[in-house]
Parts: structure tokens; C-alpha cells; sequence
């Protein structure tokens, strides 16, 4: 059974900063990978898809990578702004359209 | 407008009661899915839909049934309601394969059992 893990759960930096949250999957069989941000009492909202023929994706200050040798993606999110303050999820599927999420990191940047 | 829409956004209700969520989607997308959140165990895949009559169980169907006879709608019906059922439900929609796969999700609906 798949799962899906993100590290960390919190985290707190100072805007400017550049960073790098991670996602881990246990079955690496991964075909489709998504990296979504979800602001309190909202639905969320897909910031990037990596197809299974890609190896990342770029939109803007974000870039996200998806390794799936190892089973881990990455999102980097370059220059960072209180506005990207939210949760971030990633989520990806196998075979089937089963999109399995993670927990999630909240993301907090101080002004 | 243009979108995805769920009903209602907040629900109250009582054990034992049937409870139908609706969500409607103008694109046309194939896919259609439905989640639970809760805290601790992020959002969960309770069923989806490929195409319309065509269903599938995700990872916790128990207590819930589907239906799609529209391509645009796709209800998710609590038989019998059950406190464990309190959650925020998330209705999601996506074209089929390469970038259409992008998962678009409605606002959600906040139900309470009682």
C-alpha cells in the first residue's frame, strides 16, 4: 500500500529565505506526481504537475523534482514571501488516477 | 461560472441520518474524486470516477455510496451517518492523462455528525 510522507510537518523561516520541502513515497512505482498548497478553510489549489516521462517541473519561484529511483520529490520554492505562508501537499498516484496525499508541510514566512 | 462547486458548505447533522454532498463540474472531466480530511491523516481517497456510471473504491468506501449518471455531477451519499464521518469533504475533478491530469478541487463542505 502506498504512503506518502512529508518532512517536515512545520516550518518556520524568514522571508528572503530560499527552501526545499520533501516527499517521500514507499513504492517508488510512481507515475504522476502533484504539489499542491491549501490556505486554512480553502480547497486546494495544484501548483505543479510532473508527468512520468519528466524529472521536474518550474513555475515561477517554484521548481519541484521528482526522483523515482529513489521514491522522493522535492519542492523548492526560491526567495520566499509571507504570501506563500499556507500547507503544501504533495500527492501521487501509480497505475490507476489513485492520488494517495501526504500529510503535508505547513509553511509559515515571517515578514 | 466556470469551475467546480460543492453543496453545502457547512452541514450539521445527527447519527444514523442519510446525508448526500453534492459536487457539479462545468469542464467536462472525466475524472471526478471524492476526500476526506482530517487531522492527522491528511486527505484520504474515498472513491472516484473515470467516466460517468463508472465508479471505483479508494481507501476508505466503508459507509459512503457514489453515484454518476452525469458526466458534471457526482453526489457522495452517508447512509447512515456516524460520528467518525465528521470530517471536511473535498470533491475533485481532472481531464484525462498528460497535463490535463491537473486535479482541480472545489471549496469542500465541513460536515458535523452529532
Amino acid at each position: 500500500k502506498q504512503e506518502v510522507t512529508q518532512i517536515p510537518a512545520a516550518l518556520s523561516v524568514p522571508e528572503g529565505e530560499n527552501l526545499v520541502l520533501n516527499c517521500s513515497f514507499t513504492d517508488s512505482a510512481i507515475y504522476n506526481l502533484q504539489w499542491f498548497r491549501q490556505d486554512p478553510g480553502k480547497g486546494l489549489t495544484s501548483l505543479l504537475l510532473i508527468q512520468s516521462s519528466q524529472r521536474e517541473q518550474t513555475s515561477g519561484r517554484l521548481n519541484a523534482s521528482l526522483d523515482k529511483s529513489s521514491g522522493r520529490s522535492t519542492l523548492y520554492i526560491a526567495a520566499s514571501q509571507p504570501g506563500d505562508s499556507a500547507t503544501y501537499l504533495c500527492a501521487g498516484r501509480g497505475g490507476t488516477y489513485k492520488y494517495i496525499f501526504g500529510t503535508g508541510t505547513r509553511l509559515k514566512v515571517l515578514a | 461560472d466556470a469551475g467546480i462547486t460543492q453543496s453545502p458548505r457547512y452541514k450539521i447533522t445527527e447519527t444514523g441520518r442519510q446525508v448526500t454532498l453534492m459536487c457539479h463540474q462545468t469542464w467536462s472531466h472525466s475524472y471526478m474524486f471524492w476526500y476526506r480530511q482530517d487531522l492527522g491523516h491528511g486527505l484520504r481517497l474515498i472513491y472516484y470516477s473515470a467516466a460517468a456510471d463508472i465508479t471505483d473504491k479508494g481507501e476508505v468506501p466503508d459507509g459512503y455510496v457514489v453515484s454518476r449518471s452525469k458526466t458534471e455531477n457526482f453526489p457522495l451519499t452517508l447512509e447512515s451517518a456516524t460520528r467518525s464521518q465528521t470530517s471536511v469533504y473535498f470533491c475533485a475533478s481532472s481531464a484525462t492523462g498528460g497535463a490535463g491530469e491537473k486535479l482541480f478541487f472545489g471549496s469542500g463542505t465541513q460536515l458535523s455528525v452529532l
